[in-house]
């Protein structure tokens, strides 16, 4: 099965708003990391968060690794926050990132 | 700070082509990977490469081939063009000791007549 399921799957806000992610991955799940892609640009690191809470501007991670999910709060967001947003995490000791589908974020004015 | 090139950007082909991809690093990586996006999905791995001379299959390797050339390039090619792979294919790189930590370049677009 899928071994990191984002949702939603898409989320439509206005400028100020916050948003809330979540990601859920399998047990043997390891070092969860948060990326951005800009609408037909490359994928950007946003946060890695194996664990615990992350905070990086006005983005805040928040990984329980016991209950196998993930987080990504944006507070306060712009139109330049829309894009699709992935959760991706590594399988035990691999080197391979598995990659959520994605949850597409829209800001509207 | 480093960057991720690939060529090139658009590559058009006709179907049962050979087409060839091309990545180059210069953080200095060890590990380098290649993508495929198809429009408004999530990322599948091709093939990817732990250290210079590795050459590893993801889950989607059917239909390509990989060349890790040296350490700062590695390359994608595409066997027989098909039409329903067209896509956006993406590399990256990351440091030996934190896979997770990936960096990638901005991407070639396939398209395939």
């Amino acid at each position: 099965g899928q071994q990191v399921q984002q949702s939603p799957a898409s989320l439509v806000l206005q400028e100020g708003e916050n948003a809330e992610l979540q990601c859920n991955f399998s047990s043997t799940a390891t070092q969860l990391q948060w990326f951005y892609q800009r609408p037909g640009g490359s994928l950007v690191s946003l946060l890695y968060n194996p664990s615990g809470t992350k905070h990086t501007g006005r983005l805040t991670s928040t990984t329980v690794t016991k209950e196998r999910r993930s987080s990504l709060h944006i507070s306060s967001s712009q139109i330049t926050d829309s894009g699709t947003y992935f959760c991706a995490s590594l399988q035990g000791t691999g080197s391979k990132l598995s990659f959520g589908k994605g949850a597409k974020l829209t800001v509207s004015p | 700070g480093g960057i991720i090139t690939q060529t090139p950007k658009f590559l058009i082909g006709q179907e049962g082509q050979k087409l060839t991809l091309k990545c180059q690093q210069n953080f200095n990586h060890d590990t380098m990977y290649w993508y495929r996006q198809d429009s408004g999905k999530g990322l599948r791995l091709i093939y990817y490469s732990i250290t210079e001379n590795d050459l590893q299959k993801g889950d989607l390797s059917e239909g390509y081939d990989a060349s890790r050339e040296k350490k700062s390039s590695f390359s994608l090619t595409v066997t027989s063009a098909q039409k329903n792979e067209m896509a956006v294919f993406l590399c990256a790189s990351s440091p030996w000791d934190n896979y997770a930590e990936q960096f990638f370049g901005p991407g070639t677009r396939l398209t395939v007549l």
